[in-house]
């Protein structure tokens, strides 16, 4: 069945580091594909989304582009900030719903 | 008022209380969904609502009961909850799954 498999957290960051995060996914069909992220105590925020193979999606100064060669969206951001401390989840559309990721908790230090 | 919101923000309950959570979103969205998100576990899919009929229940124990009076409100309704129970329940709506889903901000739920 269709699937998303993201690096197990937590991620530990300084300050103006570079961000990767790893996402693949198993689908059959063209899903459309998602970042989402989860400040503490709040609900979950679309970051970013692309709806077709070698689109890229951004937002905030995150990027990913879906690469079907690979069945991957990987979320990149060239300098985080402390403000960026969360939860990431990525997602694909399947079956008239979305599939989630476990999520990845990133946490920047000063 | 915009968006998906959620009340109670916090509750705690006993396992003979009868309570329930409400989401109501300004979207003019046509599907509901209610998740569970437990600490260290997945997001769990518990029900979904199509133009107010449920499509989706993913064996959900009994003593959580929905209810989608029209395309805007949903309710979960909770009854002798167990320990386990306790966790954060978002609602989020949709009006085409491929275009992603808008989050509530949650209800936590704590059961003693």
């Amino acid at each position: 069945g269709d699937s998303v498999t993201q690096m197990e957290g937590p991620v530990t960051l300084s300050e103006e580091a570079f961000l990767t995060i790893n996402c693949t996914y198993t689908a059959t069909g063209y899903p459309s594909l998602f970042w989402y992220v989860q400040y503490p105590g709040e609900g979950l925020q679309l970051l970013l989304k692309a709806t077709k193979a070698d689109d890229k999606g951004s937002n905030k100064g995150f990027e990913a582009t879906y690469r079907k060669e690979t069945t991957s969206f990987h979320l990149e951001k060239g300098s985080v900030q402390v403000s960026d401390s969360a939860v990431y989840f990525c997602a694909l559309s399947a079956n008239y719903q979305l599939i989630w990721g476990a999520g990845t908790k990133l946490i920047i230090k000063p | 008022e915009t968006g998906v919101t959620q009340t109670p923000r916090h509750l705690v309950m006993g396992m003979t209380n009868k309570k329930s959570l409400k989401c109501e979103q300004h979207l003019g969205h046509n599907a509901m969904y209610w998740y569970k998100q437990s600490a260290k576990k997945p997001l769990e899919l518990m029900f979904v609502y199509s133009l107010e009929e449920r499509v989706e229940n993913n064996s959900v124990p009994s003593r959580f009961s929905p209810e989608c009076p029209n395309s805007s409100h949903l309710f979960l309704h909770l009854h002798t909850l167990q320990p386990e129970d306790s966790a954060l329940y978002l609602c989020a709506s949709s009006q085409d799954y491929r275009a992603g889903y808008t989050f509530g901000s949650g209800t936590r739920l704590t059961v003693v």
